[in-house]
């Protein structure tokens, strides 16, 4: 089966700039989560999609974020407008909806905001 | 809340000797435990899982973990390190919220094995 793939893998913008991130879970995954890991630090959970819905956003750093999963599948996290501090490597992962699935993760979106 | 700890940013481990990475949690319920690995330019890969059962896991390239519930540790293990082992570890513990919750991750070590 096709992994989870994220587009693009390197993004360079300047600050006040936006950009878009896409993520493709694989399919039949309903849940679909997006995190970050800002300058070799811990992973950070952003959000979290059930299908189309959003389970939980109490990771979203601020109103500059914006995540959609229209339709269910792929999904776009939107950073409009970019500051400095979202530079960062920003990974997608999707899983089925049990307790003992583990998350697939995709490769990642390094994002660099000069 | 539910939390976890990697108490080593680095591991340094000699090629053929055995390896251990240590990871600590807290949580409010029943532990899900996983561990992933980070190889350079790449996705988090999964390596093994402890939901119940045995506390010795087994997974992928000959790593296991040991889940301790008395001092809440699940140490990464693997008796013969290679050099192609280095690479970036993450325990995590996912959220007992709901069935799909998210995995809470800890900051990571870096393991490096020498020859």
């Amino acid at each position: 089966e096709a992994g989870v793939t994220q587009f693009p893998s390197h993004s360079v913008i300047e600050k006040g700039q936006t950009v878009t991130l896409r993520c493709d879970p694989i399919s039949g995954h309903d849940n679909l989560y997006w995190y970050r890991r800002v300058m070799g630090k811990e992973i950070k959970f952003l959000l979290h999609f059930v299908k189309e819905s959003k389970q939980d956003e109490s990771g979203m750093p601020n109103n500059r974020f914006l995540a959609e999963r229209t339709g269910g599948t792929y999904s776009t996290l939107k950073v409009q407008p970019a500051e400095l501090e979202d530079s960062g490597v920003y990974f997608c992962a999707s899983s089925q909806g049990r307790f003992n699935s583990p998350l697939h993760f995709g490769n990642g979106t390094r994002l660099t905001v000069t | 809340a539910q939390s976890v700890a990697q108490p080593e940013d680095q591991v340094n481990v000699a090629e053929g000797n055995p390896l251990t990475v240590k990871c600590t949690y807290s949580v409010s319920g029943n532990p899900y435990l996983f561990w992933y690995v980070q190889y350079p330019n790449r996705g988090l890969q999964f390596l093994l899982k402890y939901i119940t059962g045995d506390n010795l896991v087994k997974g992928s390239y000959g790593f296991e973990a040991e889940f301790n519930k008395s001092q809440t540790s699940f140490h990464l293990k693997k008796p013969s390190a290679l050099v192609s082992d280095s690479a970036l570890y993450f325990c995590a513990v996912r959220d007992s919220g709901n069935q799909g919750g998210k995995l809470i991750f800890g900051q990571g070590t870096e393991l490096s094995v020498k020859p």
